[in-house]
């Protein structure tokens, strides 16, 4: 069975960034195809990148290019996402998940960041 | 991109009634689709994936169909717990893998 526990809550100033980790328990993370999925108050959800087995590759949305960047940490079983450049359109709620190539079957519990002057 | 469109945007139902959420995608996406649950204050739930395979642990009363560009989630009793916001996912052609808006079902 996998976990995910996300880190906390973040308050950012616009402009800042903000990483947020993503522990994996249960499984390696190198056996996990990471993505990452956000969802602004009252929203829907929001794909904004992941890792595609078939070729090795992090794929970002388009929307996200240049500002964010997903990355792990193998020794530790932490995946992480920073978005850069934050403004106050990205206060949401980020979720990590796996994907089991037929849909995303575990997620994290959710990490609340604001973006506030 | 595939866009992702589901109706309606809020289903109103009563406990024990039959919901049937729709989801149209802009292209084919074969089979390759997933319905999720979400609750407030929860992180979602994979409920059915490959259209209309349950996903484990989901209860019998929640069933997937269709293919292609047109796809239904039927709760054939609602219970308490349905009560939530459903959303659409296709897979078969990323990025993106594109949502629906979501469909809110209600209590009646």
């Amino acid at each position: 069975q996998v976990q995910l526990v996300q880190s906390g809550a973040e308050v950012k100033k616009p402009g800042a960034s903000v990483k947020v980790s993503c522990k994996v328990s249960g499984y390696t993370l190198t056996e996990l195809s990471m993505h990452w999925v956000r969802q602004a108050p009252g929203k829907g959800l929001e794909w904004m990148g992941g890792f595609d087995p078939e070729d090795g590759e992090t794929i970002y949305a388009q929307k996200f290019q240049g500002r964010v960047t997903m990355t792990e940490d193998t020794s530790t079983d932490t995946a992480y996402m920073e978005l850069s450049s934050l403004r106050s359109e990205d206060t949401a709620v980020y979720y990590c998940a796996t994907d089991s190539s037929s849909g995303f079957d575990y997620w994290g519990q959710g990490t609340l960041v604001t973006v506030s002057s | 991109e595939i866009v992702m469109t589901q109706s309606p945007a809020t289903l109103s139902v009563s406990p024990g009634e039959r919901a049937t959420l729709s989801c149209r995608a802009s292209q084919s996406v074969s089979s390759n689709l997933a319905w999720y649950q979400q609750k407030p204050g929860q992180a979602p739930r994979l409920l059915i994936y490959g259209a209309s395979t349950r996903a484990t642990g989901i209860p019998a009363r929640f069933s997937g169909s269709g293919s292609g560009t047109e796809f239904t989630l039927t709760i054939s009793s609602l219970q308490s717990e349905d009560f939530a916001v459903y959303y659409c996912q296709q897979y078969n052609n990323w990025p993106p893998r594109t949502f629906g808006q979501g469909t809110k079902v209600e209590i009646k």
